[in-house]
């Protein structure tokens, strides 16, 4: 069974710029999470997908940041413009259900602003 | 709002060693908890997984327990190995929302 992709990897951009990171989740998974991880901290979620839907993006900081699951298969997290502080890990996970199940993460994509 | 904490930060043991990490959360209404595995540059590889109704899991020479009323976890790993040497994160799925801590970060020396 195929884990869950992203890309790119590893990305470097220059404050202001906008950037794009994308997930592919396991097949079949209908729930999809997107989480922040800034260095020596545990994951943030910041929104959570069901299906096509959107869960919760409580944290999700909507002046800059964007994410769209379109078809309920891929998805997309878009940043504009970046900011310094906005350098971490963005680690995409989904699970087979909204609830309790376990969830499966990517290798994430480590985005630097400078 | 849930809060999750994981002591120690940090640990370092000797090869064979059997050690405990602990992770504790402040609102018991969860449906399970779970660990995690990280590797520097890598994303989380799932360790175990418990149930709200289940008090411990084993996969190995890892062995995770669930206390839901005192808010309390631990992962007991048995003779550990410098292939062990990771940070270890918990996760706490409530209503719709998975918090983690912040991690301990173990090192094995050979």
């Amino acid at each position: 069974e195929a884990g869950v992709a992203q890309s790119p990897r590893y990305k470097i951009i220059e404050k202001r710029q906008s950037v794009a990171f994308w997930c592919n989740p396991i097949s079949g998974h209908a729930t999809l999470y997107w989480y922040q991880q800034i260095l020596g901290q545990g994951p943030k979620l910041l929104i959570q997908f069901q299906n096509n839907g959107v869960v919760d993006d409580s944290q999700l900081p909507k002046d800059r940041f964007s994410a769209e699951r379109l078809k309920g298969v891929d998805s997309t997290l878009k940043i504009q413009p970046a900011k310094l502080e906005d350098s971490a890990v963005y680690l995409c996970a989904s699970s087979s259900g909204p609830t309790n199940t376990e969830a499966f993460f990517g290798q994430g994509t480590r985005l630097t602003v400078v | 709002k849930q809060e999750v904490t994981q002591i120690p930060a940090a640990l370092s043991v000797p090869e064979g060693e059997n050690l405990v990490l602990n992770c504790s959360f402040t609102d018991s209404a969860i449906y399970n908890l779970q660990w995690f595995r990280q590797d520097p540059g890598k994303g989380l590889t799932s360790l175990l997984l418990i149930q709200s109704s289940q008090r411990e899991q084993t996969s190995g020479r890892l062995n995770a327990s669930l206390d839901k009323s005192s808010g309390r976890s631990t992962l007991y790993i048995a003779a550990s190995q410098p292939g062990d040497s990771a940070t270890y994160l918990c996760a706490v799925e409530g209503n719709n929302d998975m918090r983690f801590g912040a991690g301990t970060r173990l090192t094995v020396k050979p």
